[in-house]
């Protein structure tokens, strides 16, 4: 059975602090991984990796996809409070049409 | 930029009613999806649609069922609502591409729906 496990489930630190949140993944026919954060409302799009070793980054925030370990990493450096939110990792693989599979989330709480 | 609007944003419903969830997307997306969201389990697809009039099951369509009679709008409708669907409701919808740069799916707001 595909799955997407992401760890830890959540985490709290302090303003300023580096974070790394974890994504491991078993499907079949891997296509794309996927990171979103929700805060308040409807999940919105961070990245998406389809290639072993590319780092995507945008300000922040990067992520890098190991295809033969089964894993991302989605890191955040100097972190704000207003980066507090739930982070979303999700795997296209083969499921029908363009369908995803999500992991629980890891709730991160940054305080200042 | 893209828009899913969803009908409502919070929903109160009693035990045994029909539902109906509404989704509208402006991007003229192949692909609808419904999933719903709960503490500890994260999103569950519950369906999705990749053409109109075609639809798949996720993986939790038990007391749901669905409707997209137009591009643009597809439905999540609760038969007889139950005290467990309480739940909030997220639709998405993403182009229909193959080519692996395609499957970022764009969320709704979503609906909190409370069945007592």
């Amino acid at each position: 059975e595909d799955k997407v496990v992401q760890s830890p489930l959540s985490l709290v630190v302090h303003e300023g602090d580096t974070v790394t949140l974890n994504c491991s993944y078993e499907v079949t026919n891997f296509r794309s991984l996927l990171w979103y954060k929700q805060e308040k409302k409807a999940p919105t799009f961070l990245f998406m990796l389809t290639s072993s070793g590319i780092e995507k980054k945008s300000g922040r925030l990067s992520s890098i996809l190991d295809k033969k370990e089964l894993f991302s990493i989605l890191n955040i450096t100097a972190t704000q409070t207003g980066d507090s939110a739930i982070y979303l990792c999700a795997v296209a693989g083969n499921q029908a049409g363009t369908a995803l599979i999500f992991g629980k989330g890891t709730t991160l709480s940054v305080s200042s | 930029d893209v828009k899913v609007t969803q009908s409502s944003r919070y929903l109160v419903k009693r035990t045994g009613e029909k539902v109906f969830l509404e989704c509208v997307q402006d991007m003229d997306h192949e692909n609808m999806f419904w999933y719903r969201q709960d503490p500890g389990l994260g999103l569950r697809l519950i369906y999705f649609s990749y053409d109109v009039k075609m639809k798949e099951k996720g993986d939790i369509p038990e007391g749901y069922s669905v409707s997209r009679e137009k591009k643009e709008r597809f439905s999540l409708i609760l038969e007889s609502a139950s005290t467990n669907q309480t739940s909030m409701y997220l639709c998405a919808s993403s182009f229909g591409l193959w080519d692996g740069s395609s499957y970022e799916q764009y969320f709704g707001p979503g609906t909190r729906l409370t069945v007592t």
